[in-house]
C-alpha cells in the first residue's frame, strides 16, 4: 500500500526554525515533493528531492533519506506569513501520480 | 506568463444539477491532473491526461468524467453534484515523464446546495 505521515499540526515563533518531517512507504519512487498551501489556495510548489541529502532554497531547506522513507523540511527565520499548510508528496511509478500526505498545519506566533 | 488557469473560482450548483469545471494551460504540457480536495484533508487525485490517454483512478466514482478536447484544455463534468461533492478541485499539469514536477492551478471552489 501507500502511505505517507507527517505531524498534523505545529507551532512555531516568528524568527525560529522548524522542521516538518514526513515518512512514507509507497510501491514506487520518483521523488519526494514538499508544497505550501495556504487556505483556500492551490497548493504552491516548494522543493523536490530525488537523491539522497540536503536541498537548499533560501529560507527554506528540504532533506531526503532513501533507504528511511525519510524526509523533512526545514523553514528558517519564520515568518508570520509562513503560516499555513506543507503538504508532502511522493511521485512514483510510470504514472507519475502524487501521493500526498494530510498535510502539517503550521502556525507562526509572534 | 505561462500558467494553469482554471475557471471560475466559485461555482455554485444545485443537487442533482450537471456542472462543468474547466482547466486550460500555457505550458504546453503533456499531462493534465484533477484532484479533488476536502477541507482539512490532502489533494486526492481523480483522473489525469497523458496526451489523450485517460487514466482514472480506481476510487473515482462515475459521477465524475473527464474531457480533454486538446493539449490546452481540460474538463471536469459532475454529472449529478452530491451535497458530499463539495470541495476544491485542483488542476495541475506536469512535463511528463521527464519532469516530475506539477504545476497547479488555483483551484474551484464547489458549493453545492
Amino acid at each position: 500500500g501507500q502511505n505517507i505521515d507527517q505531524p498534523t499540526e505545529m507551532t512555531a515563533t516568528e524568527g525560529a526554525i522548524v522542521q516538518i518531517n514526513c515518512t512514507y512507504q509507497t510501491s514506487g519512487f520518483n521523488g519526494l515533493f514538499w508544497y505550501q498551501q495556504h487556505a483556500g489556495e492551490a497548493p504552491t510548489f516548494l522543493s523536490y528531492n530525488v537523491l539522497d541529502g540536503l536541498e537548499e532554497k533560501g529560507r527554506f531547506s528540504s532533506f531526503l533519506s532513501r533507504s528511511k522513507g525519510y524526509s523533512y523540511l526545514l523553514l528558517k527565520e519564520l515568518q508570520m506569513k509562513d503560516s499555513a499548510s506543507y503538504l508532502c508528496a511522493v511521485t512514483g511509478g510510470a504514472t507519475n501520480k502524487l501521493i500526498f500526505g494530510t498535510g502539517t498545519l503550521l502556525a507562526v506566533q509572534p | 506568463d505561462a500558467m494553469v488557469i482554471q475557471n471560475p473560482r466559485y461555482q455554485v450548483t444545485q443537487f442533482g444539477k450537471p456542472v462543468t469545471l474547466s482547466c486550460s494551460q500555457t505550458l504546453n504540457h503533456n499531462v493534465m491532473y484533477w484532484y479533488q480536495q476536502k477541507s482539512s484533508q490532502a489533494p486526492k487525485l481523480l483522473f489525469h491526461y497523458y496526451d489523450k490517454d485517460f487514466n482514472n483512478e480506481a476510487d473515482t466514482p462515475d459521477n465524475f468524467q473527464s474531457r480533454r478536447p486538446n493539449t490546452s484544455f481540460c474538463f471536469l463534468d459532475i454529472r449529478s453534484p452530491g451535497l458530499g461533492d463539495a470541495a476544491m478541485y485542483l488542476c495541475a499539469t506536469s512535463r511528463g515523464s521527464d519532469s516530475y514536477e506539477q504545476y497547479f492551478g488555483p483551484g474551484t471552489r464547489l458549493t453545492v446546495t
